[in-house]
């Protein structure tokens, strides 16, 4: 099993460009999640799915979209990247929502 | 709003000695409570959780945690630490309520040889 792959593992974007961070699993994990970690501030959820074809928001969702089209993709789109958006990105899943999440290497973006 | 409180953001230890460090949530209803760590250059993994039961959990590496409910605590303890012990460590809550995973701001231990 690969586990938890995300790509890219670096980023850089200017202001207003969008771009799609993906993420996939192939441990045939119903929920998976997106976070971003920002110095000081730990890991803050970004929106989160728990199965194909279901998607909620998490705590810092604006400016972010996701979808679940399989079980095994859950990519995180910016619209339009803003200088706020610089952080550092981990994906994560696990076989139900309350078990052990499994994360990804991270995806570290930076908006110019 | 749910909250997870780290009050140690950076810890600096010698070898041998005994680490404890501090998380308290703020949700009030049924939670499910993890450690997860996170080695220089590696990826967040789980060091241990507690979903109901004995509240003194072990975790891998010889680190465990006590869930006091009274105090809403879920503090993580390792009796001698070890340098490759140097990490940056997080407190998560699971709120069966809000359906959402909530992570404290973390602590960086550095322990030193």
């Amino acid at each position: 099993n690969a586990g938890v792959t995300q790509t890219p593992k670096f980023q850089v974007l200017k202001t207003g460009q969008s771009m799609t961070l993906q993420c996939a699993q192939d441990m045939n994990h119903e929920y998976m999640s997106w976070y971003r970690q920002d110095p000081g501030m730990g890991l803050r959820l970004i929106h989160y799915s728990v199965g194909a074809g279901i998607t909620d928001q998490g705590e810092v969702p604006n400016g972010y979209n996701v979808s679940r089209s399989t079980t095994e993709d859950f990519p995180l789109r910016l619209l339009s990247a803003a200088p706020s958006q610089t952080s550092v990105y981990f994906c994560a899943s696990s076989l139900t929502v309350t078990d052990t999440q499994y994360f990804g290497p991270g995806t570290r973006l930076t908006v110019l | 709003a749910q909250s997870v409180s780290q009050h140690n953001h950076h810890v600096i230890l010698s070898e041998a000695a005994s680490l404890e460090l501090g998380c308290n949530y703020s949700y009030g209803g049924t939670v499910n409570l993890f450690w997860y760590v996170q080695y220089p250059g590696q990826h967040l993994q789980l060091l241990l959780k507690y979903f109901s039961g004995d509240p003194l959990v072990k975790g891998i590496k010889g680190f465990e945690a006590e869930f006091i409910k009274s105090k809403f605590s879920f503090n993580l303890r390792k009796p001698s630490v070890q340098w490759s012990d140097t990490a940056e460590y997080f407190c998560a809550v699971f709120s069966s309520g809000t359906y959402k995973y909530i992570f404290g701001t973390g602590t960086r231990l550095k322990v030193l040889a």
